[in-house]
């Protein structure tokens, strides 16, 4: 079963950077999209950003030109660079696995990572 | 971009009731729908996705319908582990929107 682990995060300044790392414990299949989401402290879910297996991207618009998905296909590893933070992003960042179907119907985020913590505040 | 209305915030209830949750896009959309549910500082758990399939291993008083605009999560009958937040998600293509969440507590 695939296992997900994030991390770099940690506690960062209004305008800072930080770059976030999903390692999978493998990629199977050909429709290997993954997925960042978000969680606020005592707020809900957030969707972030999604990678295709093609790299193609696309970014919730709250993030959209300051936040960048990437992937290393031979490390198994997702990443999401985090420029010009603001205290609103700061949240639980959770990598989660898009699983598709051969026809690419979307069949909800089946695998989850751990969470890594970001605090913008200064 | 669709908005997701979920409802109701809160619902409380006790073990052994049948439950439902809402979730009604702004515009019709797909049926890529799925639901979650989400215990403190623990990661979400797929439940349904495409609107109405059963993830594998969930238990079956857990059921999903809808299409269109409007879209049903069912709990048949409440169990002590169901206490928890939900959240539907829609994902059109582009983005992934959820719902703002019911959080179903104990009556």
């Amino acid at each position: 079963e695939v296992q997900l682990v994030e991390s770099g995060g940690g506690l960062i300044q209004p305008g800072g950077s930080l770059r976030l790392s999903c390692a999978a414990s493998e990629f199977t299949g050909r429709n290997n999209y993954m997925s960042w989401v978000r969680q606020a402290p005592g707020k809900g879910l957030e969707w972030v950003s999604i990678i295709y297996s093609g790299g193609t991207t696309y970014y919730a618009d709250s993030v959209k030109g300051r936040f960048t998905i990437s992937r290393d296909t031979s490390k198994n590893t997702v990443y999401l660079q985090l420029n010009s933070l603001r205290a609103e992003d700061t949240a639980v960042y959770y990598c989660a696995r898009d699983r598709r179907d051969d026809y690419g119907d979307y069949h909800g985020m089946d695998v989850w990572g751990q969470g890594t913590t970001v605090t913008v505040s200064s | 971009d669709f908005q997701m209305t979920q409802s109701p915030s809160t619902l409380s209830a006790s073990v052994g009731d049948r439950v439902t949750i809402t979730c009604r896009a702004s515009q019709s959309v797909s049926a890529w729908l799925a639901w979650y549910q989400q215990k403190p500082g623990k990661a979400p758990k797929l439940l349904i996705y495409k609107a109405s399939s059963l993830e594998s291993g969930v238990p079956s008083r857990f059921s999903g319908s809808g299409s269109g605009t409007e879209f049903t999560l069912t709990i048949s009958s409440l169990q002590p582990d169901d206490f928890a937040t939900y959240y539907c998600q829609l994902y059109d293509s582009y983005s992934g929107t959820f719902g703002q969440g019911t959080k179903v507590e104990i009556k």
